[in-house]
């Protein structure tokens, strides 16, 4: 069974750009979460979806916005990036409804703002 | 405040040494508790999970203690190897609440041959 995949594994940005992250979960899970991961910080709660629908959200600004289609696949955007934005961002997926299940995590996309 | 507090921020060993690594959690009530480790630009990956009535868990080198009346877990590494070189990452999990996984700042572990 493939693992958590996250799309892309790099990026690089300037100030004020918007972008989007993808992350497909193990086939079968219907629970995605995002964490932005600074060395600072550690891992810190964005938000978590469940059959296309949000369940749960941390303390990010409104900057910051996901989705999840269909298929269990979700995007994460963020909107006028500020340099603060460098983070390794992770997705994780799980196969019940409650984010407290065993997660997986995929790899992260490295996102470097300018 | 629930809260997740590891210790040391950082560790380095000598290839073969034995080292345990300390999360002390405030989290209330009580779910699990899980050890994490993560490789240098990778995700997390699962090592035990542990919970209130369990005070033990082993995964083969790696064995993890809680102490849930002091609030209290433990990662001990055996006959440490140079891939065990990651940071550690305790997350507790609480029975309520929307954002019921709280993590901690995890410990760096370098192992040197």
């Amino acid at each position: 069974k493939a693992g958590v995949t996250q799309t892309p594994r790099y990026l690089i940005k300037t100030r004020g750009q918007q972008v989007t992250l993808s992350c497909s979960p193990i086939s079968g899970h219907r629970s995605v979460s995002w964490y932005q991961q600074t060395p600072g910080q550690g891992l810190q709660f964005l938000f978590e979806y469940f059959s296309e629908t949000q369940r749960n959200k941390g303390n990010f600004p409104g900057r910051f916005s996901g989705r999840q289609f269909s298929n269990s696949r979700s995007e994460m955007n963020v909107s006028t990036l500020e340099l603060g934005d460098s983070a390794l961002y992770l997705c994780a997926s799980s196969p019940q409804d409650k984010r407290a299940e065993t997660q997986y995590f995929g790899p992260g996309t490295r996102l470097l703002v300018l | 405040k629930n809260q997740v507090e590891q210790s040391p921020q950082s560790l380095i060993i000598l290839e073969g040494k034995n080292c345990t690594l300390q999360c002390n959690y405030t989290v209330s009530p009580f779910s699990n508790l899980r050890w994490y480790k993560q490789d240098t630009g990778r995700g997390p990956v699962s090592l035990t999970i542990m919970t209130f009535s369990e005070n033990t868990k082993s995964n083969g080198r790696y064995t993890a203690t809680l102490d849930a009346d002091t609030k209290q877990s433990s990662l001990h590494i055996t006959a440490s190897q140079l891939s065990d070189s990651a940071s550690y990452i305790c997350v507790v999990s609480t029975q309520t609440g929307a954002n019921n996984l709280f993590f901690g700042t995890g410990t760096r572990l370098t192992v040197i041959p």
